[in-house]
């Protein structure tokens, strides 16, 4: 069965610290990843995908398919990055995600 | 821009009564889906829509059912309100080969009493 795991439910950390949010995977095949975001007040939105290999945001994620685990991170977290963060592997017949639990990041000033 | 829009933003129901959660999307896409979104929880998928008049279960599809007669709405029916559904309710709309990048409405507040 797909499984997606993010083993911390809230993080904290100070403006100019490194971040680190972290997401492992169980998946048949070799799925694709994403991280999506949702902003207090805000819809949830698509915030990167590992295909793409792209910074947003001054994030970057990089897929480790030997520890299956697909981490976010950010060298200098900024207070607006505070926000609910959802790992999410595309897969089954119709590439749908399957969203994890979520990590609420606070960034404190 | 893209636009998904959602019915009501808060509602409130009774146990019992039977309840239409409706979502419009103007970006012509082929794929539409629910989720309900609970702390802890995450995002759960309840059904999704790959066309008009086609749908498939997902994840936790009990208690609910869905219908999309036109291609721009795709409606959630709980046929039978109960207290477990109290939950936030989201739909989401993406293109036919770019399933994963979907767009989320704002989500409508369900509490059922």
């Amino acid at each position: 069965a797909q499984r997606v795991t993010q083993p911390e439910k809230l993080l904290s950390v100070f403006k100019g610290a490194p971040v680190e949010l972290k997401c492992n995977y169980s998946y048949s095949g070799s799925p694709e990843l994403f991280w999506y975001v949702q902003y207090s007040r805000q819809r949830l939105q698509l915030l990167l995908r590992h295909i793409s290999r792209e910074s947003i945001k001054g994030f970057t994620a990089d897929l480790n398919k030997g520890e299956t685990s697909f981490h976010l991170k950010k060298p200098f977290a900024q207070e607006e990055d505070s926000a609910m963060y959802y790992c999410a592997p595309a897969g089954g017949s119709a590439r749908q995600l399957t969203f994890g639990s979520g990590t609420q990041l606070t960034v404190l000033p | 821009d893209v636009k998904v829009t959602q019915s009501s933003r808060y509602l409130v129901k009774r146990t019992g009564e039977k309840v239409f959660l409706e979502c419009v999307q103007d970006m012509d896409h082929e794929n539409m889906f629910w989720y309900r979104q609970d702390p802890g929880l995450g995002l759960r998928l309840i059904y999704f829509s790959y066309d008009v008049k086609m749908k498939e279960k997902g994840d936790i599809p009990e208690g609910y059912s869905v219908s999309r007669e036109k291609k721009e709405r795709f409606s959630l029916i709980l046929e039978s309100a109960s207290t477990n559904q109290t939950s936030m309710y989201l739909c989401a709309s993406s293109r036919p080969r770019d399933t994963d990048t979907q767009y989320f409405g704002p989500g409508t507040r369900l509490t059922v009493l």
